[in-house]
């Protein structure tokens, strides 16, 4: 069965340095999504992508945070430089298209811990 | 701006019993998605059961059941027959036309044997 590929599993950076995130969609999966979740709490939309496209990156903090997906396959999401409150899990998700009743799917999930 | 609230944190239940899990929800729109969603300890997000908002019918998935009543916003998940492999946290989400999904601040289930 196909499923969300995300690497690393696990990562602890010191404030300051920078970090980075690897998606890898499910094959055909037009629209992928960047989830931040802290501990306790459900996951926030961070950006969504439409192929190569962003759709919504409101609630990303672009300060420090940047995404991309350059051929509109696999994708990375940066920090720089990372903070403490940085610290959760970043989950990656991927549907067929952006309709609200598809089916996301969700990868793993990268655990970040900031010291 | 649409949410979901569970007002539940952790719930448990013994092993074969049924437990209800509550979510209420506030949207503006009159056609939306609602969605249960569950995460096992240290493994990814699963998808239980949708819901279409245009459907009355509750919608069913085996032993997992949800009771919505549209008019007052609420959308519960019932977990009939609860066995170990349940535990997890389960989130109540909702989606409507180009918005993102939204979640709720999830429910913690304990299976006890």
């Amino acid at each position: 069965e196909a499923e969300v590929a995300q690497s690393p599993r696990y990562k602890i950076t010191e404030k300051s340095q920078a970090v980075a995130f690897w998606c890898d969609p499910i094959s055909g999966h037009a629209t992928l999504y960047w989830y931040r979740q802290i501990l306790g709490q459900g996951p926030e939309l961070l950006v969504q992508f439409q192929d190569e496209s962003v759709v919504d990156d409101s609630q990303l903090p672009k300060d420090r945070f940047s995404a991309e997906r350059l051929k509109g396959v696999d994708s990375t999401l940066k920090i720089q430089p990372a903070e403490l409150g940085d610290s959760a899990m970043y989950l990656c998700a991927s549907s067929l298209s952006g309709l609200p009743y598809n089916e996301q799917f969700f990868g793993p999930g990268t655990r970040l811990t900031v010291l | 701006a649409q949410t979901v609230t569970q007002s539940q944190p952790e719930m448990s239940v013994q092993e074969a019993e049924t437990v209800t899990l509550s979510c209420t929800y506030d949207t503006s729109e009159s056609d939306y998605y609602l969605f249960w969603y569950k995460q096992p300890p240290s493994r990814q997000m699963i998808l239980v059961i949708r819901q279409e908002a245009y459907k009355q019918q509750n919608a069913t998935e085996n032993r997992f059941s949800v009771n919505f009543q549209k008019a007052a916003k609420s959308f519960s998940l019932k977990i009939s027959d609860s066995q170990l492999g349940d535990a997890a946290m389960y989130f109540c989400a909702l989606i409507q036309g180009a918005q993102k999904l939204v979640f709720g601040q999830g429910t913690r289930l304990t299976i006890n044997p």
